[in-house]
């Protein structure tokens, strides 16, 4: 089955960029959505289709998929992104959907 | 407005069974797929099943085929998510999500569903 994995953890100090990776085989011929969560709530879905954003998402968040990665970079980092971060893809190889392990952003 | 609204949190015993529900409200039901998505404590979301209620057709993880049952009321908007025998590693919170025909991300999100299995 198909595996998407992401670094357990990234740290960056405000107003500095964050950029949070997604590696996969070939990811580059997927579309790649990503998600954030906060504690306590459900996901939201921050970019699709590997770098549009969503209605209300703000601008610093943007994405990027190039051959077997998949970026998530969030430009202007507040205190407000701390949260967690999950990247996800639909494998037509197997017909299904897959997500990554997470990737919990700490704003220093 | 768009909204997937869950039922609410629930308590059972290893060995029996549960059917949590997901109403939608401000879209066509039948023209998206909707999806379950397991979070148990302290780790990641896991896809779990998917289901287009316009034709009832429907995907299963590997991981959780067999172990559950994805289903569809078209009457009232509504997907369920149903065990005949709980297990302890059942424990977990479950969202429901919608996903386009056309765009594999899930864009909008239910509130979730705790569900807690402990004898």
């Amino acid at each position: 089955s198909y595996v998407l994995t992401q670094p357990p953890s990234v740290s960056v100090a405000p107003g500095q960029t964050a950029r949070i990776t997604c590696g996969g085989s070939n990811i580059g011929s997927k579309s790649v959505h990503w998600y954030q969560q906060k504690p306590g709530q459900a996901p939201v879905l921050v970019v699709y289709d590997d770098s549009d954003r969503p209605s209300g998402i703000p601008e610093r968040f943007s994405g990027s998929n190039s051959g077997n990665t998949a970026t998530l970079t969030i430009s202007r980092v507040e205190a407000g992104d701390e949260a967690d971060y999950y990247c996800q893809v639909y494998d037509s190889d197997s017909d299904h959907w897959v997500f990554g392990g997470g990737t919990k952003l700490t704003v220093l | 407005e768009v909204q997937l609204v869950q039922s609410g949190a629930e308590v059972k015993k290893p060995g029996e069974s549960l059917k949590i529900s997901c109403q939608v409200s401000g879209f066509r039901f039948t023209s998206y797929w909707i999806g379950w998505v397991r979070q148990m404590p302290g780790k990641a979301l896991e896809w779990v099943a998917i289901i287009y209620p316009g034709d009832s057709d429907a995907r299963y993880s590997p991981s959780f085929e067999g172990r559950v049952t994805i289903s569809a009321d078209k009457s009232i908007s509504t997907a369920y998510l149903q065990w005949s025998s709980l297990k302890a590693s059942d424990t977990a919170m479950y969202y429901c999500a919608r996903q386009s025909l056309r765009i594999t991300s899930f864009d909008i999100w239910g509130q979730g569903t705790m569900v807690t299995v402990s004898s």
